[in-house]
Formats: structure tokens, sequence, C-alpha cells
């Protein structure tokens, strides 16, 4: 079946645009999850969603990110007045649980370089 | 929170031969560990995982070994092959305050296995 797809793949924007990244989860996957990876570093956790609601939102670096989730399916993460140091490939995984150790399902990410 | 360390960043072995990746992590109450494959251009996919009542676990090539003592988890992979070359991550997840189960990441070990 399909996997997690986000888009666009790639974005190229400039310092102080706002810009709206989007996931489609898994159909039927309850929770979601938004990370970070800056090159040559690990996933740094962002944001997670157990249905329409952010229990979790401690990993968001600063209040010009947000995230939200509608009808328990797509979310949108959307930066803010972009700096440079935002360049990243920002990655969304579901899982079909919210509650207990399910396997996180990755999308393919999406590449942002802010000029 | 959690801290995960990843070791070595980078291994090259021939063909056919193993490859272990290790990885230690700081909270005791972590209690399920992923290994996540990653291929350029791609998301992180899964290749096994275990928990924290397992100490070891098999899946053809691919071993895990766990030592909730130490704090301690190896990927272990035997008769390299060169589709096996990519980043690998370890994982440590626990169930946070706020109710997720987020994935604290290691660095990351990018493998070459040389035909």
């Amino acid at each position: 079946g399909a996997g997690v797809s986000q888009s666009p793949s790639n974005k190229v924007t400039e310092k102080g645009k706002d810009v709206e990244l989007r996931c489609d989860p898994i159909s039927g996957h309850t929770a979601l999850y938004w990370y970070r990876q800056s090159l040559g570093q690990g996933l740094e956790f962002l944001i997670y969603f157990q249905g329409n609601s952010a229990p979790d939102k401690s990993g968001l670096p600063s209040d010009r990110f947000s995230a939200e989730r509608t009808g328990g399916s797509v979310s949108t993460l959307t930066i803010q007045r972009t700096q440079q140091e935002d360049s990243a490939v920002y990655l969304c995984a579901s899982s079909l649980e919210a509650r207990g150790h399910y396997e996180q399902y990755f999308g393919p990410g999406t590449r942002l370089t802010v000029t | 929170g959690e801290n995960v360390e990843q070791h070595p960043s980078t291994l090259s072995v021939q063909e056919g031969d193993s490859a272990v990746i290790k990885c230690t992590y700081s909270d005791s109450a972590s209690n399920y560990f992923p290994w996540y494959k990653q291929e350029l251009g791609k998301g992180p996919q899964l290749i096994i995982d275990i928990r924290s009542n397992v100490g070891e676990k098999k899946d053809q090539r691919i071993a895990v070994t766990l030592n909730k003592t130490a704090k301690h988890f190896s990927l272990h992979i035997t008769e390299t092959q060169p589709e096996d070359s990519a980043v690998y991550f370890c994982a440590a997840s626990i169930h946070s305050g706020a109710g997720s189960y987020q994935l604290t990441f290691g660095k990351g070990t990018k493998l070459s296995v040389i035909p």
C-alpha cells in the first residue's frame, strides 16, 4: 500500500519568507511525528500528534515553528520568517497506534534550503 | 532527556565480512530500540528493533543485542553485501510525560561495503 508521502520534495526559499511542508501519513495511522535532520546529524524530534492534537511540542526549536493536523490525517509544518539555520531535511513519520512502541514509518522528507 | 551515542561514524568492510555498530543510551527508562537504514535521498527504514525484555534478536543476516545493565545495544550484519551500503541509525524510545513515544537518534554510521 501507499507509504508516507511528503511534499514538496525540495524547497528553496529566501531568508525571512514563510514555508509550509506537508505530510500525508499512512491511512489509519493515529500517531504522526515530525523530525528534522541536519547535514551529518541524526534525526531531531520536533512534534508529535495523537489524532489531531499535539500533546508533545517539546522539540520545536522556536515559536517560528508550528504544526497542525486535520481530520486525523494530513499534517502541515509551518516555519515563519525562515532563517539559514532552518536549512535541513524535514521528515515525517506515522505509526499505527498512539499508545505503545509501534514502528514509525518515515516519508522521504522535504529538503529545505534557506538562502 | 535521553542521549544516544553511536560509533563508529564511518565503517568500511570487505564484501562478505561482518559489520558491527554500537550505541549507548543514557535514560534507563528507555525500553524500545529500533535500527534504521537510510539510503541516499530516502527516508529512514526500520530494519530491526528490540524491546527491553529481550537480550537478542535475529533476522537473517541482521542481529541486535541489548545490554540493559550497561545501557548499550549493537547491530551486527553478517555476510555483508554491496547493497548494505547506507547510513544506519540507532534510536531509543521512551514514553514521555506528554504521552509521546518519540525516538532519540544516534548521529548515524555510514557503512561502505567494498566489493
